[in-house]
């Protein structure tokens, strides 16, 4: 099985711009989540997608906004850069549909967001 | 609310030695525990989880790790460390959902 693609890997924009992540899950699995990783704050929850519903939120402003589609592909969308949302943008699938915390999130390889 | 933490940044072992690396999470209902370890320019992938049942877990590549309830901890070891194991490690917490919440990580060096 393919793993979790994420399109572009690397990406350059301006302060004010928005930008658009996509990713692909793993066949089959319909969970989507999405991670920011930074090396002041570490990796953080932004929110999880299942059958097209977000089911799960993190402490993000609401710049950061997400979808999903029905063949569980999902993006997020940041608008009105800032110098601060430079950083990797990772998404994770899972199989359940009930959202267990024993399932396991297998992550994709990242967006790379730089911003200038 | 959980949250995780993992003593050290950094550690550096040598080749052939003992990887040990700490991490103690705090969670209001019983955890479910998770390591990844992230190579450079990768994503992350994982290493062994704890759900239920017995608390000493293997994963791959040699590493396993032991869940103590009453230290609150979940470290992972390895008994002999590889030049391949040369990478950055989370561990992670859920306590309901789907949400990870991840340590700092703990970035391993490994000298030949």
């Amino acid at each position: 099985k393919a793993g979790v693609t994420q399109t572009p890997r690397y990406l350059i924009k301006t302060r004010g711009q928005q930008v658009t992540l996509s990713c692909s899950p793993i066949s089959g699995h319909r969970s989507v989540s999405w991670y920011q990783q930074t090396p002041g704050q570490g990796l953080q929850f932004l929110f999880e997608y299942f059958s097209e519903t977000q089911r799960n939120k993190g402490n993000f402003p609401g710049r950061f906004s997400g979808r999903q589609f029905s063949n569980s592909r999902s993006e997020m969308n940041v608008s009105t850069l800032e110098l601060g949302d430079s950083a990797l943008y990772l998404c994770a699938s899972s199989p359940s549909a009930s959202g267990e915390p024993t399932d396991t999130q297998y992550f994709g390889p990242g967006t790379r967001l730089t911003v200038l | 609310a959980q949250s995780v933490t993992q003593l050290g940044s950094h550690v550096s072992v040598s080749e052939g030695a003992l990887v040990l690396l700490r991490c103690n999470y705090s969670s209001s209902v019983p955890p479910y525990l998770f390591w990844y370890v992230q190579y450079p320019n990768q994503g992350l992938q994982l290493l062994l989880k704890y759900t239920t049942g017995a608390t000493l877990v293997k994963g791959i590549n040699g590493f396993e790790a032991e869940f103590k309830k009453s230290e609150t901890s979940f470290h992972l070891t390895k008994p002999s460390a590889h030049m391949s194991d040369a990478a950055e490690y989370f561990c992670a917490v859920k306590a309901a959902g789907n949400k990870l919440t991840f340590g700092g990580g703990t970035r391993v060096l490994v000298k030949p």
